[in-house]
């Protein structure tokens, strides 16, 4: 089944505890993106790559690091987490970078920062 | 800068009436315009697009949307409204000029469909 896949689910931790956040798809899709979904807010770019070893800032970067060195997998990393990241985030997937095709979305990582 | 307001937060519609979410974006280029809808504890999932050509559009689940090139609108749209539509909607853009290479989301509107 194509999708895109995230672990884990939920995740309660603690400030400055660093965290990874993983993230696949098995559509062999270039481009991959970083979302965090705040209520009233909508969702908000984190980062995205446009292919391996291509990554570059999103609306909202700071705090989070990425690295695309496969195809498939492209990482969340929060290496000092504090309480304003506690959101949801989504992963998501296109076959290429280009601004007609739509997204793939993971089923969400539910972050809670204490 | 790239921009999409939905300006609804909360929608109810009784099942079998005439669903309307709205959605409206500020342009500096052509709009490439989305609809995803979010269900409960799950993923967005991709609903239909406007590229160019005809501007109304066809999607998943009997919904469509009409590109108003003239108002900056992409209302979604569905004739006749199921319990199960009761989502979340997100209306999102992506400009072909410049750089922007990313998809921008609207706030997202809650749509009720009430039995």
């Amino acid at each position: 089944e194509a999708q895109v896949t995230q672990n884990p689910r939920y995740l309660i931790t603690v400030t400055g505890k660093k965290l990874t956040v993983t993230c696949s798809q098995n559509m062999n899709h270039e481009y991959m993106s970083w979302y965090r979904q705040d209520p009233g807010l909508g969702l908000r770019q984190i980062y995205y790559s446009m292919n391996v070893e291509v990554t570059d800032k999103g609306d909202v970067p700071e705090g989070y690091k990425v690295s695309r060195k496969e195809k498939r997998n492209f990482p969340l990393i929060l290496e000092s987490p504090s309480p304003n990241q506690t959101s949801l985030y989504f992963c998501a997937s296109s076959p290429r970078s280009g601004a007609t095709y739509e997204q793939y979305f993971g089923p969400g990582t539910r972050l809670t920062v204490t | 800068a790239q921009s999409v307001a939905q300006p609804e937060d909360q929608v109810n519609v009784a099942e079998g009436n005439p669903l309307t979410v709205k959605c409206t974006y500020s342009v500096s280029g052509n709009p490439y315009l989305f609809w995803y809808v979010q269900y409960p504890n799950r993923g967005l999932q991709f609903l239909l697009k406007y590229i160019t050509g005809d501007n109304l559009v066809k999607g998943s689940y009997g919904f469509e949307a009409e590109f108003n090139k003239s108002q900056t609108s992409f209302h979604l749209k569905k004739p006749s409204a199921l319990v199960s539509d009761s989502a979340l909607y997100f209306c999102a853009v992506r400009f072909t000029s410049g750089s922007a290479r990313q998809l921008t989301f609207g706030s997202g509107t809650q749509l009720t469909v009430l039995p």
